[in-house]
């Protein structure tokens, strides 16, 4: 069974600061990965993708990729209270479907 | 551009009654999924269309249907509601798969009493 593994948290970090989240994934040939913010109450949006082992900048957020350590992260740097949210790691098996992680709740301490 | 659109936002529904719920996707996007989010089990994946075929199918129960239509909108069907059935459903598009990523509509709250 495929599987994508992330702490649930919560992650508390203060403002300011380099939030970093984690995420695991179990399908060696996977080729696709996303990250995605989804706030309290609604639809999950999508932040950052990565298809290629090391790092991706956008903006704020940095994604990495390690495909054979079967690892990606985020980081978030300069971290804003509007950041808090569930972090949502997502691999594509391939089959036009995307595997979740269950999501790692931020918290953005002012 | 108008984004992935699902209507209705809101639900309310009796065991044993059956639901369609519709999603339009953002347009030139031929693929459209479903996924239902609950607390307890997160984010599992319905079902796949493109252009009106289902691609792939998630282990959900017979109760749960989907057809996508010529234009790619796409509706959901959940017959003998349960209880259990009570969650967020979740609408996604793609231009023809998942390699670029999702774009999630605003969901459809499902409650059933």
């Amino acid at each position: 069974q495929k599987e994508v593994e992330q702490n649930s948290g919560p992650l508390s970090v203060p403002e300011g600061a380099i939030a970093s989240l984690n995420c695991t994934y179990s399908d060696r040939v996977s080729q696709s990965f996303f990250w995605y913010r989804q706030y309290s109450g609604k639809s999950p949006e999508l932040i950052m993708s990565i298809y290629s082992n090391g790092d991706k900048e956008d903006g704020r957020f940095t994604a990495q990729l390690n495909k054979a350590s079967q690892y990606v992260s985020l980081l978030i740097r300069d971290s804003q209270p509007s950041d808090s949210a569930t972090y949502l790691c997502a691999v594509d098996d391939s089959n036009y479907q995307l595997i979740w992680g269950a999501g790692t709740k931020l918290i953005i301490k002012p | 551009k108008a984004g992935v659109t699902q209507t209705p936002r809101y639900l309310i529904k009796t065991r044993g009654q059956q639901v369609t719920l519709s999603c339009s996707p953002i347009s030139g996007h031929r693929s459209v999924s479903w996924y239902q989010q609950t607390p307890g089990q997160g984010l599992q994946f319905l079902f796949e269309y493109f252009s009106e075929t289902q691609r792939n199918k998630g282990n959900f129960p017979g109760r749960f249907s989907g057809r996508q239509f010529s234009n790619s909108r796409s509706e959901m069907n959940v017959s003998t509601l349960e209880l259990g059935d009570s969650a967020l459903y979740l609408c996604a598009s793609s231009l023809k798969d998942g390699a670029a990523g999702y774009t999630f509509g605003s969901g459809t709250r499902l409650t059933v009493v």
